[in-house]
């Protein structure tokens, strides 16, 4: 039992380039998320996801996009890397029924660098 | 607007010095709180989740209290490493169960 996993954990990327981050999980959770994590900012959410098929906007939606083609995998993709977009991103997952109960379990992050 | 606001950002301890953490939130109807604590170069891990007013729960140093404006970490006889940065959360009915995150606070024991 994995958890949840990231891939990759590390990526520079030059201004302008594309790039999707791979978010896995085996809890068999209906919920996904991505989260991208600067200093001073705390945890922001980006995109979420409430089933197979399904996505919706976070907070700081502009410039990702993401999709859920199956129920264990969550991707991100950066279509046009800006250096603005630089950060730690996070993918968690979660589900309403015990007894994880609406607890979002967290991967181990991807440290992105846009140049 | 769901907010999460903590305090103090950062905190120093001596190990055995007793101290608090404080999460206030403001959120239209609370589903639940969160902490979950969080090292260096890794994701946030789980530690608490408060449903109601007047709620405690605790896990071997630390216990998580609620009221109906803030929640507060209560860390007992603090040792090295619980050195980590504690993050509160707030869930709202009907958010499709998001999660709203306070900034942080960075706990550092000394020994």
């Amino acid at each position: 039992n994995a958890g949840v996993t990231q891939t990759p954990k590390f990526r520079v990327l030059k201004t302008g380039q594309s790039m999707t981050l791979l978010c896995a999980q085996d809890m068999n959770h209906e919920y996904m998320y991505w989260y991208r994590q600067d200093p001073g900012m705390g945890l922001r959410l980006i995109h979420y996801s409430v089933g197979e098929g399904t996505t919706a906007k976070g907070e700081v939606p502009d410039g990702y996009n993401v999709s859920r083609l199956k129920k264990q995998n969550f991707l991100l993709g950066l279509e046009s890397a800006a250096p603005s977009q630089t950060s730690v991103y996070f993918c968690a997952s979660g589900s309403h029924r015990s007894p994880s109960y609406n607890e979002q379990f967290f991967g181990p992050g991807t440290r992105l660098t846009v140049l | 607007e769901d907010q999460v606001t903590q305090s103090p950002e950062a905190l120093r301890l001596q190990e055995g010095e007793s101290s608090s953490l404080n999460c206030s939130y403001t959120v239209s109807g609370l589903r639940g709180l969160f902490w979950y604590r969080q090292d260096p170069g890794k994701g946030p891990e789980f530690l608490f989740t408060l449903y109601s007013a007047g709620e405690e729960k605790e896990k071997e140093r630390l216990k998580a209290t609620l009221t109906k404006k803030e929640s507060f970490l209560h860390i007992t006889a603090p040792k090295p490493e619980d050195s980590a940065t504690y993050l509160c959360a707030v869930q709202a009915p009907g958010s499709n169960y998001k999660l709203t995150f306070g900034k942080g606070t960075l706990l550092t024991v000394n020994p």
